[in-house]
């Protein structure tokens, strides 16, 4: 049981490259969340989804689209990379029964120069 | 606007002592509370959580008290261990904030806990 899986753990682009971040869950975990950690910030969550084939954008969402695929996979896609974007990406997942709580994966470290 | 402020980023305690961690939130509508543990290089881990309609809960070392009129919650570990240096970051959210099931977390930025042997 492998929890909440993100890759890849490490990436480097240059501004104006695209990439996608893939996360997958083995709990059956209905809803699934992307967040970025800046340096001295909280976590701020960038797009979830409630359910398969539902989507809806957090409180950071430009810049970054994201695709559930299926009930295990919610993937989040930088189209155009730029500096800003350099952060520390979380994907978490939460179990319809398990009320607020959140399980996170091991993180993405990306940066963009 | 923060709506969960950690206002101590660090903190420092002794092998053995009591570690307080504080936590204030500014949206009244606010009805469950979550306080997650950061180890460098790994995700946040669920430690302990608390409901609105409750003032305390616990589970073992650790102890969330709330108070709804000061719009405040801290987090107790006793005793504290070398183990517990993390970052700690208290969450808060509100059932349907953004539609129902949709469990938005909001954070604050964390607290830096050292344990010294």
């Amino acid at each position: 049981n492998a929890g909440v899986t993100q890759t890849p753990k490490f990436q480097v682009l240059k501004t104006g490259q695209s990439m996608t971040l893939q996360c997958a869950q083995d709990m059956n975990h209905n809803s699934m969340y992307w967040y970025r950690q800046d340096p001295g910030m909280g976590l701020r969550l960038i797009y979830y989804s409630a359910s398969e084939g539902t989507t809806d954008k957090g409180e950071v969402p430009n810049g970054y689209n994201v695709s559930r695929l299926n009930k295990r996979e919610f993937s989040l896609r930088l189209e155009s990379a730029a500096p800003s974007q350099t952060s520390v990406y979380f994907c978490a997942s939460r179990d319809v029964g398990s009320f607020y709580e959140q399980y996170f994966g091991p993180g993405t470290r990306l940066t963009v120069t | 606007d923060q709506q969960v402020k950690q206002n101590s980023p660090s903190l420092s305690v002794q092998e053995g002592r009591i570690s307080i961690l504080n936590c204030d939130y500014t949206n009244s509508m606010f009805d469950y509370f979550l306080w997650y543990k950061k180890y460098p290089a790994e995700g946040p881990t669920f430690l302990i959580s608390i409901s609105s309609i409750k003032d305390k809960n616990e589970d073992g070392r650790f102890t969330v008290f709330l108070n709804k009129s000061a719009k405040h919650l801290s987090l107790h570990i006793v005793p504290s261990q070398p183990g517990d240096s993390a970052v700690y970051f208290c969450a808060a959210s509100r059932f349907g904030s953004s539609g129902a099931g949709s469990y938005q977390l909001t954070f604050g930025k964390g607290t830096k806990l050292s344990v010294i042997p």
